[in-house]
Order: C-alpha cells, then structure tokens, then sequence
C-alpha cells in the first residue's frame, strides 16, 4: 500500500554539523512532497516542500532533494543549530485532489552544543 | 490572525463518554482535516472537508464523526470514547488553489481514554 517511511528513527549532530533526513515513498504517483518539523507539545511546522516536476529546492538554510528513480526524499539542514532539535516528518499527497497527506513515522534530530 | 486553534488542549474520558474536540480557523481556508498522532507514528488523516458541508474519510476514520456547518469551524466528534482512541489530535488547514498545499496546523489536543 502507499506508505512513506523515514530511513533512521534518530539523528544525533553536533551544533554547526550540516544534516540528511532521509525519507523514502513508495507511491510512484505521488507528486508533491513536504517537509514538517514537530518540537515537543506543538502541531507540525511547514518547513519546505517540492513537486514532482523539481529535483531540488532550496529554502533558509534547508534544502529538499527529491529522487524520483529511486523514489527516496531528503532535507539537507546547513549549520545545524540546537534550535533545530526536533521531530522531522515528511509527507506526500496521497490522492490527485492532493485532500489527503500520508505522514511518515519522523526523525527525531538531536544537536548537541 | 490567530491561525488554527484548537480546544480543549487536555481531556480525559472514561470508556463510553461522548465528547466533541474543537478546531477553528481565521484564514478563510475551504479545506480543514483531522488527524491523530500515537507515540512514534507520523499523522494519521481521520477526516477531511473541502469545503462548508462537505466532509469525507481518512485513513482511520472509524469512531469519529465530522460536520463542517461554516468555513470556519470542523469539529471531530467521538460518540463512544475507547482507550484506543488515546491519542494527540491535531487539526489542520489550508487553501485548494493550486500551488498553495501547504497545511497550516494547530497546537492539538491530548486526549486520554480510561
């Protein structure tokens, strides 16, 4: 069935390290992806997303990576800092009204100073 | 704008209680949904509406009812609450014009069912 799955359930990073959470789909229709970031007790916050039609997209500091061959995303944080310790989800639309986000399990980023 | 709130932001429940979760937005969004999140899983959408009554299922949409009387408000009701419905519920929004997917989500409620 449609899935999307987070490769590694932790990631720990030193402050100023750059980081790669990766994600894997297997929806090959899927066509627009994004990235939430979930600090503890709050809702998910948007961070960044990519359609299908784009390989790479880059925001402050953030960048996704979309490989669709291999049907596998990532988000790319530079200079990591202990502010973005955290929850990362990604998310695809699941159904062409693009009504219904699949989530997956998250990457839990600890930066340690 | 004060975005997508939700209330309460605690509950407790006994098996078999009734109860209505709120969630309300200022942005004029026509799509507003549901989900749930348990201990180390990503979001799972219960329901979605697309617009003022107009409302349809998720992934887990069994034990939940929605109504979406007004483009503002879509409350998730649970009719008979079971301790597997122990979960964060969050509500979310967002636009249906294209290029504006992006969910806007609110702070959630933690529900616990004894």
């Amino acid at each position: 069935g449609e899935s999307v799955g987070l490769h590694l359930p932790t990631l720990s990073v030193q402050e100023g390290d750059n980081s790669i959470i990766n994600c894997a789909y297997s929806n090959s229709a899927s066509d627009y992806f994004i990235w939430y970031k979930q600090e503890s007790g709050k809702g998910p916050q948007f961070i960044i997303d990519i359609r299908s039609n784009m390989d790479k997209r880059q925001g402050q500091r953030v960048t996704v990576l979309l490989n669709k061959t291999v049907k596998h995303l990532s988000l790319q944080i530079a200079a990591t800092q202990p502010g973005d310790s955290a929850v990362y989800f990604c998310a695809e639309n699941s159904n062409q009204a693009g009504t219904a986000l699949i989530f997956g399990k998250g990457t839990t980023l600890s930066v340690s100073s | 704008n004060a975005g997508v709130t939700q209330t309460p932001k605690f509950q407790v429940l006994k098996t078999g209680q009734s109860m209505t979760l709120q969630c309300a937005q200022d942005m004029n969004h026509e799509y507003m949904s549901w989900y749930r999140q348990d201990p180390g899983m990503g979001l799972r959408l219960i329901h979605y509406s697309v617009g003022a009554g107009i409302t349809d299922q998720g992934e887990v949409p069994n034990g939940y009812n929605v109504s979406r009387s007004t483009t503002e408000d879509f409350p998730l009701r649970l009719l008979s609450a079971a301790p597997s419905q122990t979960s964060v519920y969050f509500c979310a929004s967002r636009l249906l014009a294209l290029g504006t997917d992006t969910q806007y989500f609110g702070p959630g409620t933690r529900l616990t069912v004894l």
